[in-house]
């Protein structure tokens, strides 16, 4: 079975830190792997897409990161703002060959406190 | 700023109801898309369209149905609202390259 497992589930941090989220993915075969940010009671909004081929992606102060080879994805947030606090998802397309599907994993719940 | 857009965003109804959801985009996306969406879990697919006249069934079971007679518009109805259909419905859309755009999503609360 395709799986998209995150960790942490929650994480609370200060303003100002920095913090890594953690996507490990079972999904094969792998087309692309995309961060989104989901403010609560919206929809995804997306971060980065990254194709097997690419290692590292910035989006301002998010840096994601791939190893296709271990299957595992990273989603660095550098000086934390108030406005990160949300659920950040981690997506991985499948690759079907004439359409693509999507693999959500069930998101790490961002805090950040004063 | 959004592009597709769903109405309404939060819609609460009794028990027995037809109920429409409504999801547009601005785009010209062929591929369009529904999502069921419950507190802290993950999305899970439940329609797919590839374009007019095409609609399917996603990987979730769902009693709702879709028609997609306009490539910029795609509803998704309920004939009979259950307190078990209660929950966050996203719509989404995808252009030629890998990218999606989700709607801000219609949350349904049926009593």
């Amino acid at each position: 079975k395709n799986q998209v497992e995150q960790s942490p589930q929650s994480l609370i941090i200060l303003e100002g830190k920095n913090c890594t989220l953690q996507c490990n993915y079972t999904v094969s075969p792998f087309s692309n792997l995309r961060w989104y940010k989901q403010d609560t009671g919206r929809g995804p909004v997306s971060l980065t897409i990254m194709t097997f081929s690419e290692n590292t992606k910035s989006n301002g102060r998010y840096t994601a990161t791939l190893d296709a080879d271990t299957k595992q994805s990273s989603l660095h947030i550098t000086a934390s703002q108030l406005s990160d606090s949300a659920s950040y998802i981690c997506v991985v397309s499948l690759n079907t060959g004439t359409a693509s599907k999507l693999t959500f994993g069930t998101g790490t719940r961002l805090q950040v406190t004063l | 700023e959004a592009d597709i857009y769903q109405t309404p965003r939060y819609l609460v109804i009794g028990t027995g109801k037809k109920i429409t959801l409504e999801c547009s985009q601005t785009m010209g996306h062929d591929k369009m898309y529904w999502y069921q969406q419950d507190p802290g879990m993950e999305l899970h697919l439940i329609h797919y369209s590839y374009g007019v006249n095409s609609t399917e069934k996603g990987d979730l079971s769902s009693e709702s149905t879709v028609s997609r007679i306009r490539t910029e518009h795609f509803p998704l109805t309920l004939e009979s609202a259950r307190p078990s259909h209660t929950s966050q419905y996203l719509c989404a859309s995808q252009g030629n390259d890998y990218g999606y755009t989700f709607g801000s999503g219609t949350r349904l609360t049926v009593v």
